[in-house]
């Protein structure tokens, strides 16, 4: 299976900031997800990236939000701008590697204090 | 909207039990389930994936069934270890879209 990293693994971010998570994809991949999982919660999918489009939201979260690029078929970058505690979150990439198989990276760990 | 819900929340037991954890799911038109593991503060991993024309899925000590018409799955872990200890959170795809369930962690006991 395809070998996923992200950077960073964890922050601790300020209110008011943004910070951008980088995913990185060790193949080409058409489709990428963004996920947000919130302390002792299951996940909950943030937007659909694919190649060459504009990402697709899903109810809840908006571009100006959550900002993301996919410049090439290996990486993508999700943008968490003006920072509020209630962000505080594990963020998750994920590919769909094998058609509706997907796989996930290792997560970043944000904390908003 | 599917709803995915897990039950139990939470289960220990000792080392060497056998493990069943469950999953339901209101919308039975899913293209495939999948069942993940996650550690702590980490990412997940996938274990199985059940395509909607199958009834089960074995990898090791792990058996995935599916009975899609009545919305259920079950993740049967044999002889577990106390590196068995971890969330575990079943999904279902259909439209697309990966729905999850809260997950059941599981805390296997030395």
């Amino acid at each position: 299976s395809a070998v996923i990293s992200q950077k960073p693994s964890r922050d601790i971010c300020q209110r008011g900031t943004s910070l951008t998570i980088q995913c990185q994809v060790d193949s080409q991949v058409t489709m990428m997800f963004w996920y947000r999982q919130q302390p002792g919660q299951s996940l909950t999918l943030i937007a659909t990236a694919n190649q060459g489009s504009e990402a697709t939201y899903e109810s809840g979260f908006v571009i100006d939000k959550f900002p993301i690029s996919r410049p090439n078929l290996t990486f993508s970058t999700l943008t968490v701008s003006n920072m509020s505690p209630e962000d505080s979150s594990i963020y998750l990439c994920s590919v769909e590697e094998r058609p509706y198989e997907q796989y996930f990276g290792p997560g970043t760990r944000l904390t908003v204090t | 909207k599917q709803e995915v819900t897990q039950i139990p929340a939470a289960l220990s037991v000792p080392e060497g039990e056998n493990l069943v954890l469950n999953c339901s799911f209101t919308d039975s038109a899913i293209y495939n389930l999948q069942w993940f593991r996650q550690d702590p503060g980490k990412g997940l991993t996938s274990l199985l994936l059940i395509q909607s024309s199958q009834r089960e899925q074995t990898s090791g000590r792990l058996n995935a069934s599916l009975d899609k018409s009545s919305g259920r799955s079950t993740l049967y872990i044999a002889a577990s270890q106390p590196g068995d200890s971890a969330t575990y959170l079943c999904a279902v795809l259909n439209d697309y879209k990966l729905s999850f369930g809260a997950g059941t962690t599981v805390t296997v006991r030395a």
